[in-house]
């Protein structure tokens, strides 16, 4: 089946820092999805792409799609303790697929 | 206002019972899922309905019965209950005709079997 990888697993870092992770698959996406899930909570989409080479911001954080439309990363910059969570990608092909989503990536973020 | 919310949040039950969750969103949207996170945060799709009609039915086994009621609800019962069905449980909500992927997820329900 479709498969999604995430990079790192996990990861801690300082306050400050800037944090960057990825995604890859072996398949095509025509979308790509990052979310973030804080403790006790349901995953919040963080940022959508839909067009391959697209580059998005939301405040600190900046995602890509690939060129290859099987990758996607994304970029934390300047690191605050609520970026605490785990960041999932997700992958979406048409209206009536399933969204695959990422096993995560665990974000601990040291004060 | 709780745009999609499940409940109960927690449930602790004894493997064979039958127990159900309860999901309603206020978004107006026509799609809604369930999905099914384990210990280790993967997070896997079981169900997705669009306007009361099953649409994704992925391997699940027939223990767990979705029933939509109208597009606005969509309830989990499960049937009983092994072990392996401890889990936090995920309800989502997306607009179908525009469906790019992009889900509102409720806040969880937590299953415990004993």
């Amino acid at each position: 089946g479709q498969q999604l990888n995430q990079s790192p697993q996990s990861m801690f870092i300082q306050e400050g820092e800037d944090v960057s992770m990825n995604c890859t698959s072996s398949s095509i996406f025509n979308t790509w999805l990052w979310y973030k899930q804080d403790p006790g909570e349901g995953p919040v989409l963080l940022i959508a792409l839909y067009k391959a080479g697209e580059l998005t911001s939301n405040g600190r954080l900046t995602a890509q799609f690939g060129i290859t439309r099987k990758d996607s990363f994304l970029n934390i910059s300047a690191s605050i303790p609520s970026d605490v969570g785990i960041y999932f990608c997700a992958g979406h092909k048409t209206s009536y697929d399933k969204v695959i989503f990422g096993p995560g990536t665990s974000l601990s973020v040291i004060p | 206002d709780t745009a999609v919310s499940q409940t109960p949040k927690y449930l602790v039950t004894q493997m064979g019972n039958d127990k159900s969750i309860k999901c309603e969103q206020n978004l107006g949207h026509d799609t809604m899922y369930w999905y099914k996170q384990d210990s280790k945060k993967f997070l896997k799709i079981m169900f997705s309905y669009n306007n009361k009609e099953l649409i994704i039915n992925e391997t699940v086994p027939n223990r767990f019965s979705p029933k939509s009621p109208d597009k606005a609800h969509l309830n989990l019962h499960i049937n009983s209950l092994e072990l392996g069905d401890s889990a936090v449980y995920f309800c989502a909500s997306s607009r179908m005709l525009a469906n790019t992927g992009e889900l509102f997820f409720g806040e969880g329900s937590r299953l415990t079997v004993l």
